[in-house]
């Protein structure tokens, strides 16, 4: 099955700097790609995804670009603010069932 | 927005005891999940269920493991025997059109097997 890896596991950063989290796939047939926040004590909550036949898209402070030949995606989050810190998580799907693969996580920490 | 809820927030249950998760998925999702998180550990998949029955498994989800859609609201997880490594965080999510579209999660139902 699809193997998702992502880092770094931890990322800390200033208030206004830029934050990049990067994850790979295995499969190739992996067309759907959401992200998710997850805060402490609740549910992952989608922030933006991404499609395979899209290479970037843009949500405000937050975009995601994808490499199908490399197989793997970024996220990408701008002038970062306290309320930013969180657990990231990438995600993917095959394409082969309703199934999503999701990487280790990345721990946020924007520092005021 | 709609939300998908789960009851109860937190369980507690002694080995070898069932639980049952319950979940409100979002109603006009067709398609339905239960994933577990082990502290600190990655979001793992468990079940799909979709049309009243389970569209996919993990390994995970063994015998011990059930599903059901009760009614039209209702969609629940069913431990028969709990077990200590089954503590976790257990997520229910829904969506609209399976792999393509936006998984979206309740806050999770903490079980601890002690």
């Amino acid at each position: 099955g699809e193997n998702v890896e992502q880092h770094p596991s931890t990322l800390s950063v200033q208030e206004g700097d830029s934050a990049v989290i990067k994850c790979t796939y295995s499969d190739s047939a992996s067309n759907y790609f959401p992200w998710y926040k997850q805060e402490l004590g609740k549910g992952p909550q989608l922030i933006i995804d991404i499609r395979s036949n899209v290479g970037e898209k843009k949500d405000q402070r937050i975009a995601v670009t994808l490499n199908k030949t490399a197989k793997h995606f970024s996220l990408h989050i701008t002038e970062t603010q306290p309320e930013d810190s969180a657990v990231y998580f990438c995600a993917a799907n095959p394409n082969t069932g309703n199934q999503f693969y999701f990487g280790t996580g990345t721990s946020l920490t924007v520092i005021p | 927005e709609p939300e998908v809820t789960q009851t109860p927030s937190h369980q507690v249950t002694q080995m070898g005891q069932e639980v049952i998760l319950r979940c409100v998925p979002i109603s006009n999702h067709l398609y339905f999940y239960w994933y577990r998180q082990i502290l600190g550990q990655k979001v793992e998949f468990l079940v799909s269920f979709y049309n009243n029955e389970i569209s996919e498994k993990s390994e995970i989800f063994d015998d011990q493991f059930s599903v059901e859609r009760p009614d039209g609201s209702n969609f629940t997880l069913k431990i028969r025997s709990t077990k200590l490594e089954d503590s976790a965080m257990y997520f229910c999510a829904s969506n609209q059109q399976g792999g393509d579209s936006p998984l979206h999660f309740g806050n999770g139902t903490r079980l601890t097997v002690t």
